[in-house]
């Protein structure tokens, strides 16, 4: 089996900062996802990628950047934290064919003071 | 467009007794498959149940869904809800043509004694 690693566990931000969250894995999926957490909120898809190089925007893309630099990494930038802001961002993976499921990360619980 | 609603935020059940799950859907596709996505707490979340065949029951972990296009619907249930399954449930749908999956806003299930 795989796994799917996300760095940092924790983050805390200062308002206006720039912040990378990033996310590995070994199962040589060929689609990343992130998605964001909130309580009460489901699971909202920020960006995900096909293939390395490419960038799908989601639902919640704005104040997001994402890159993915090889097919085993994909990473996300808060361009500009939002101070109270709390949420865990999950990174998720897939082999991208149908019928196949999802392999989520344990998440980046994410703090702005 | 494409959703996934799951109507109870929450679902408290007392050990032993029967639970269920809703969900129901709207989809433009016309060949997806769905899931059950299951997140115990500080852990990711992990597939449960999956199934893309109408009419058909499956079956995981004492926990069952038979997916119901006439109605819209892929429920889940357990006839005898357990401590252990006290979790955060989400309901996903998966078009075969494109990398997109649909979650709903999740059901958090409390198990009392």
């Amino acid at each position: 089996g795989g796994i799917i690693t996300q760095t940092p566990k924790f983050l805390i931000g200062q308002e206006g900062q720039k912040l990378t969250l990033k996310c590995q894995q070994n199962f040589n999926h060929d689609t990343m996802y992130w998605y964001r957490q909130d309580s009460g909120k489901g699971l909202r898809l920020i960006y995900y990628s096909i293939t390395e190089n490419d960038l799908q925007k989601g639902d919640l893309s704005e104040g997001y950047d994402a890159s993915r630099e090889k097919k085993s990494s994909f990473s996300l930038t808060v361009t500009s934290a939002q101070k109270n802001e709390m949420a865990v961002f999950l990174c998720a993976s897939s082999a991208g064919t149908a019928n196949t499921e999802v392999f989520f990360g344990k998440g980046t619980r994410l703090t702005v003071v | 467009g494409d959703s996934v609603t799951q109507t109870e935020g929450l679902v408290t059940v007392t050990e032993g007794l029967p639970v269920k799950l809703n969900c129901t859907y709207q989809t433009t596709y016309l060949t997806i498959a769905f899931f059950w996505y299951v997140q115990y707490l500080n852990e990711a979340p992990q597939v449960l149940l999956k199934s893309s065949t109408d009419n058909k029951r499956t079956e995981h972990q004492g926990f069952h869904a038979t997916l119901h296009k006439s109605s819209s619907s892929f429920h889940l249930q357990k006839s005898s809800a357990q401590l252990s399954d006290s979790a955060l449930y989400y309901c996903a749908l998966s078009p075969n043509s494109n990398n997109r999956i649909f979650f709903g806003d999740g059901t958090q299930l409390v198990v009392k004694p």
